[in-house]
């Protein structure tokens, strides 16, 4: 099956850095990614999807400014955590839609600690 | 709005024993339905889907769920658990093009005994 990576897989940052999280299909072309964002022990959240060459639409409550997505390519998307703080902590995981089998694969998450 | 519920947040189950998992959705149209396994380290994977015809489906792995529309559900089934199926256990019902944009069960973790 199609395979999607994220980078870097853990993160350990201080309180108003800028973190980067890259998500990308290595061996198809993905128009369309998206983001979540999973708690401990819960479920998946839906926060924003990427278009390659758009701009990205985020779900309702999610900042767009806090969290920019930029999806450059058809096989890469970035979600950059701005001026993180610790309630930011989460396990973000990146899929990529291939449109060939219509069908998301998923990235194996970011865990992203600040303190 | 779409909603996904996981009525079972653990399930313990031995070893060659029979797994049922439930879900329940909520969706105003004809849903797109999905089991996923996520295992630790490692992204999500899926278990098999459901988009129109046969209301049973067979999956990886030796899963199986059959759409129930109207009890609104899609559970989950193995007739015989493997150890390496301990894992937490999403289901989920797609809206939009193709049902691409998920909204998830809470999760079923499940526990395998020796």
């Amino acid at each position: 099956g199609a395979v999607v990576s994220q980078h870097p897989s853990r993160v350990i940052c201080k309180s108003g850095t800028s973190v980067k999280i890259e998500c990308r299909s290595l061996d198809f072309q993905a128009t369309t990614m998206f983001w979540y964002r999973q708690f401990p022990k819960q479920s998946l959240m839906l926060m924003a999807t990427s278009n390659e060459g758009s701009k990205a639409t985020y779900e309702q409550g999610v900042e767009k400014d806090k969290f920019l997505i930029n999806h450059a390519s058809l096989t890469l998307s970035t979600l950059t955590v701005t001026s993180a703080h610790p309630e930011d902590s989460s396990f973000y995981i990146c899929s990529a839609r291939d449109g060939n089998y219509n069908e998301q694969f998923f990235g194996p998450g970011t865990r992203l600690t600040v303190l | 709005a779409q909603s996904v519920t996981q009525p079972d947040i653990h399930i313990t189950v031995s070893e060659g024993a029979s797994l049922e998992l439930r879900c329940n959705y909520s969706y105003g149209a004809t849903p797109y339905l999905f089991w996923y396994v996520q295992s630790p380290g490692q992204g999500l994977q899926l278990l098999l889907k459901y988009f129109s015809g046969d209301t049973l489906v067979q999956g990886i792995k030796g899963f199986e769920a059959e759409f129930k529309r109207s009890q609104s559900s899609f559970n989950l089934r193995k007739p015989s658990v493997h150890w390496s199926d301990a894992a937490e256990y999403f289901c989920a019902v797609g809206a939009g093009a193709a049902g691409n944009k998920l909204t998830f069960g809470g999760g079923t973790r499940v526990l395998v005994k020796p």
